[in-house]
């Protein structure tokens, strides 16, 4: 039962280093999206995807790009690492896709951009 | 965009208390949703609402969705130390054009003194 997984759970960059955070589900869920979660402002959403080969920004895609050539996997890239985006970021999926709310998270990565 | 008001940010209370919190916004929400994210994990879904007027229980917990569309709260009733995390509301609604938006609430803090 190994739901939706993130990797690493733990990483700090400096300042315009690029990275990218793994995110992956045995659910066959279409839909995956990623959340970054600051303290006093709840979940954001990144950006989105309905299904392979498709994806969409969501509030914050700013210094963040996803692709999405499998079912299975959704990575999450920071091009040039900026301390703004020191954060835990959060992977979902869902069953419904974009028409239910109802999301599984993974676990969380934490990032620390010096 | 839509926006969540939940409260209260935090709250400390008593093993055996009942605790209730809850989410308004301006806007409607055609589902309503609960969450709890126990500390370093990531949120977990513990009650979707999907009927104005409706009183979903969950063990310990009831959640209700408000007649107006535009509210929700969640209530545990005898409280226990691993209750202790934070509570996220979060609204579900048509966007237009063939989307949906999950909106998130910023989240009630809860600590549960033994």
């Amino acid at each position: 039962n190994a739901g939706v997984t993130q990797t690493p759970k733990f990483q700090v960059l400096k300042t315009g280093q690029s990275m990218t955070l793994q995110c992956a589900q045995d659910m066959n869920h279409e839909y995956m999206s990623w959340y970054r979660q600051d303290p006093g402002m709840g979940l954001r959403l990144i950006h989105y995807s309905v299904g392979a080969g498709i994806t969409d920004q969501g509030e914050v895609p700013n210094g963040y790009n996803v692709s999405r050539s499998t079912t299975e996997d959704f990575p999450l890239r920071l091009l040039s690492a900026a301390p703004s985006q020191t954060s835990v970021y959060f992977c979902a999926s869902s069953w419904g896709g974009p028409n239910t709310g109802e999301l599984f998270f993974g676990e969380g990565s934490r990032l620390t951009v010096l | 965009g839509q926006q969540l008001n939940q409260s209260p940010q935090s709250m400390f209370i008593q093993e055996g208390e009942d605790v209730s919190m809850n989410c308004t916004s301006s806007s409607i929400f055609n589902t309503w949703l609960w969450y709890k994210q126990d500390p370093g994990e990531g949120p977990v879904l513990l009650i979707a609402l999907y009927k104005a007027g409706e009183l979903t229980s969950n063990g310990r917990l009831t959640a209700q969705f408000g007649i107006t569309r535009k509210d929700s709260f969640l209530n545990i009733s005898a409280s226990i130390p691993s209750d202790v995390g934070i509570y996220f509301c979060a609204g579900h609604a048509y966007s237009g054009a063939g989307s949906y938006q999950l909106t998130f609430g910023k989240g009630t803090k809860l600590s549960v003194i033994p």
